[in-house]
């Protein structure tokens, strides 16, 4: 089955503790982005992907950091996490080029809280 | 910079009627429009697109219109039904050579009332 998958789902962290959450799509898409999602302020991007070892900031990047060295694999790093990236977090890839039909395929997400 | 603008913030509708949710853009050269539907608890999923050399787009009871010269684009969904109810999402993108960096709106709380 097509998907992305997220993990953890759910995490309760303190200040300053570092973590990480795992992406992984099993599409074989180039292109992964994270994306963070708040009340009333939709969907905003951290940082994205286009391909393996090619990651560009988003709209929102301050605190947070990314690799991609596998094309299936998009962790998103938080070195030292703050209240204010309490929030819900979806890991999201498509595909590029042609072939693309643009449609964005968005994991199950992960509610992160920080206090 | 380049942005979408979103209305109504919440929608709230009977039963049988229609929604309409509009989006305006600022980027005149975007040239891809899709819309997402999150329900609540899940994830954001594609219900539909459009591109810029049409002008709309049916897929049976959701519609989307697309008024380039105006730069905006409206989702329509008739007899509305309580699945509707969720927030929807529009985006606009230059999509270039199968690269697409979306821009979204703030999204559309969608009420079905009993």
């Amino acid at each position: 089955e097509a998907q992305v998958t997220q993990n953890p789902r759910y995490l309760i962290t303190v200040t300053g503790k570092k973590l990480t959450v795992t992406c992984s799509q099993n599409m074989n898409h180039e292109y992964m982005s994270w994306y963070r999602q708040d009340p009333g302020l939709g969907l905003r991007q951290i940082y994205y992907s286009m391909n393996v070892e090619v990651t560009d900031k988003g709209d929102v990047p301050e605190g947070y950091k990314v690799s991609r060295k596998e094309k299936r694999n998009f962790p998103l790093i938080l070195e030292s996490p703050s209240p204010n990236q309490t929030s819900l977090y979806f890991c999201a890839s498509r595909g590029q080029g042609a072939a693309s039909t643009g449609e964005l395929f968005f994991g199950e997400g992960s509610r992160l809280t920080v206090l | 910079g380049e942005n979408v603008e979103q209305h109504p913030s919440t929608l709230s509708v009977q039963e049988g009627d229609s929604a309409v949710i509009k989006c305006t853009y600022s980027d005149s050269a975007s040239n891809y429009f899709p819309w997402y539907k999150q329900e609540l608890g899940k994830r954001p999923q594609l219900i539909i697109d459009i591109r810029s050399n049409v002008g709309e787009k049916k897929d049976q009871r959701i519609a989307v219109t697309l008024n380039k010269t105006a730069k905006h684009f409206s989702l329509h969904i008739t007899e509305t039904q309580p699945e509707d109810s969720a927030v929807y999402f529009c985006a606009a993108s230059l999509a270039r050579a199968g690269n697409y960096q979306l821009i979204w709106g703030a999204g559309t709380k969608l009420i079905i009332k009993p």
